[in-house]
């Protein structure tokens, strides 16, 4: 079975405060992506990455970084966290070409930031 | 501009009938994939069926089937005989295939749908 792992299911952190949020995944895929959802607004991408070492911006990179060090390990990273980055953080990896390239999803990250 | 349209926030379906959920795509990429992922309260991501924009025949997954108009850029998702276990949201996702957004997933905002007995 595909098994894409996020660190922690809930965190809760204080603002200004530099956050580190893991992805794994095991079954060699190349790409890797970082969504944020909230209600009303769906899954908005904030970064992907093809390779490692490669990263590509999505919709809403302001206030995120990425790493990518090792193919199966994706890191997103809050430089310095605010309020208004409290929502669910979801992580999924897919295969980069051919047919079967459905994103694998981890079980979701909500960060609560006070 | 959108990549991908959900125009409905809200669909409510009787146990046993048939519903369909409506999504448009946006794309000038001739090579795209479409998808469709279920999400229940618990959280996870489920994928439900997919759809390859060169395909002759629409994709069917058991109860799922997908309506797929490239014509007119639809992807809509039909689930048959709904069960109060398909009340859950539901995102249509689109995948480019070439470009320098090789290998992005767009998705839309979702449709929750709510099936009731």
């Amino acid at each position: 079975d595909v098994k894409v792992t996020q660190s922690s299911r809930y965190l809760v952190k204080r603002t200004g405060e530099k956050v580190f949020l893991e992805c794994v995944q095991d079954m060699d895929h190349e790409n890797m992506f970082w969504y944020r959802q909230d209600p009303g607004l769906g899954l908005r991408l904030i970064y992907f990455s093809y390779d490692v070492k490669m990263k590509e911006k999505g919709d809403i990179p302001e206030g995120y970084s990425v790493s990518r060090e090792k193919k199966e390990r994706f890191s997103l990273i809050l430089e310095s966290a605010s309020t208004n980055q409290t929502s669910m953080y979801l992580c999924a990896s897919s295969l980069l070409s051919g047919r079967n390239t459905e994103a694998f999803f981890g079980q979701g990250t909500r960060l609560t930031v006070v | 501009a959108q990549k991908i349209t959900q125009t409905q926030p809200g669909m409510f379906v009787q146990e046993k009938e048939a519903v369909t959920l409506d999504c448009t795509y946006d794309t000038s990429d001739p090579s795209y994939g479409l998808f469709w992922y279920k999400q229940p309260s618990s959280g996870e991501m489920i994928f439900l069926i997919y759809q390859g924009s060169y395909d002759q025949q629409n994709a069917t997954e058991g109860r799922y089937s997908l309506n797929f108009q490239k014509a007119r850029k639809s992807a809509n998702l039909v689930i048959s005989a709904s069960q109060l276990g398909d009340s859950a949201m539901y995102f249509c996702a689109m995948r480019e295939n070439k470009g320098s957004t090789l290998g992005r997933l767009y998705f839309g905002r979702g449709t929750q749908l709510t099936v009731w007995p």
